[in-house]
C-alpha cells in the first residue's frame, strides 16, 4: 500500500531564516507530487506540482521554492522566511495524469516569528 | 483564482440529521471531488464525480454536479458525532494537473 510522510510535523522558525520541509512517498511510482499552503480557518492554496523529476510548476510568485530530487521525494524550500509564510504545509501525490484523488500527508503547522 | 466556494461556511446540525454543503467552482473541469479534514491533520478523500455524471452515492453520501452552472453539492445523511470535520470540494482541470480546493464547510454535528 501507498504512504505519503512528511516532516517535521511542528516548526517554529525566526523570520530570515531558511526553511526546507520534505515529503516521501512509499508504493507507487512516477506520482503527481504537490505542495499547499493552508492558513488557519482557510482552504488550500496550491503552490507547487510536479509531474516528473525535475519538473516543477508554480501556481503562486512568493517566496518559496519547491525540487524534485528523486521520483518519490518532494522538498519545498526558502531561503529567507517571511511573517506571511506561516501557515500549515500539505503534501500530496495523485497517480501520474491527476485525475484521480488525491492522498494527503500529515502536515507541517510552520509558524514563523 | 481558480479556487472555488463552498457555501455555507459554517453549518451546526442535530446528529441524526442531514447535513447539505454546495461548491462553485469558475473553469471548465475533469472531475470534482470532495474530501474530510479533521482539525490539524491532512485531508481524506471522500467522493469523485466526473464531469459527464450528474449524480453519485457512497454509502451515507450523495454528490450531485451541475456543469452548466458549474456547481456540486455533497449531502451527508444521517449525521454522526464522528462526521465533525471540514469538508472542502476540489476541481480538476481538463488542461492539467492541477487540482483547486475550495474555501471548506466547516461542520459541526451535535450529539
Amino acid at each position: 500500500s501507498q504512504t505519503i510522510h512528511q516532516w517535521p510535523a511542528t516548526l517554529v522558525q525566526p523570520v530570515g531564516s531558511p526553511l526546507s520541509l520534505e515529503c516521501t512517498v512509499e508504493g507507487t511510482s512516477n506520482p503527481n507530487l504537490y505542495w499547499y499552503r493552508q492558513a488557519a480557518g482557510r482552504g488550500l492554496q496550491l503552490l507547487f506540482y510536479s509531474v516528473g523529476i525535475g519538473q516543477i510548476s508554480s501556481e503562486v510568485p512568493q517566496n518559496l521554492s519547491a525540487s524534485r530530487p528523486q521520483d518519490r521525494q518532494f522538498i519545498l524550500s526558502s531561503k529567507k522566511l517571511l511573517l506571511s509564510d506561516s501557515g500549515f504545509y500539505l503534501c500530496a501525490w495523485s497517480a501520474h495524469r491527476g485525475r484521480y484523488e488525491q492522498y494527503f500527508g500529515p502536515g507541517t503547522r510552520l509558524t514563523v516569528t | 483564482s481558480q479556487q472555488g466556494e463552498e457555501d455555507p461556511q459554517a453549518l451546526s446540525i442535530q446528529e441524526g440529521e442531514n447535513a447539505t454543503m454546495n461548491c462553485s467552482y469558475k473553469t471548465s473541469i475533469n472531475n470534482l471531488q470532495w474530501y474530510r479534514q479533521n482539525s490539524g491533520r491532512g485531508l481524506v478523500h471522500l467522493i469523485l464525480i466526473r464531469s459527464n455524471e450528474r449524480e453519485k452515492h457512497s454509502g451515507r453520501l450523495r454528490v450531485t454536479l451541475d456543469t452548466s452552472k458549474k456547481s456540486s453539492s455533497l449531502l451527508i445523511t444521517a449525521s454522526r458525532a464522528a462526521d465533525t470535520a471540514s469538508y472542502f470540494c476540489a476541481t480538476v482541470t481538463n488542461t492539467g494537473n492541477q487540482f483547486y480546493f475550495g474555501t471548506g464547510t466547516s461542520l459541526t454535528v451535535i450529539p
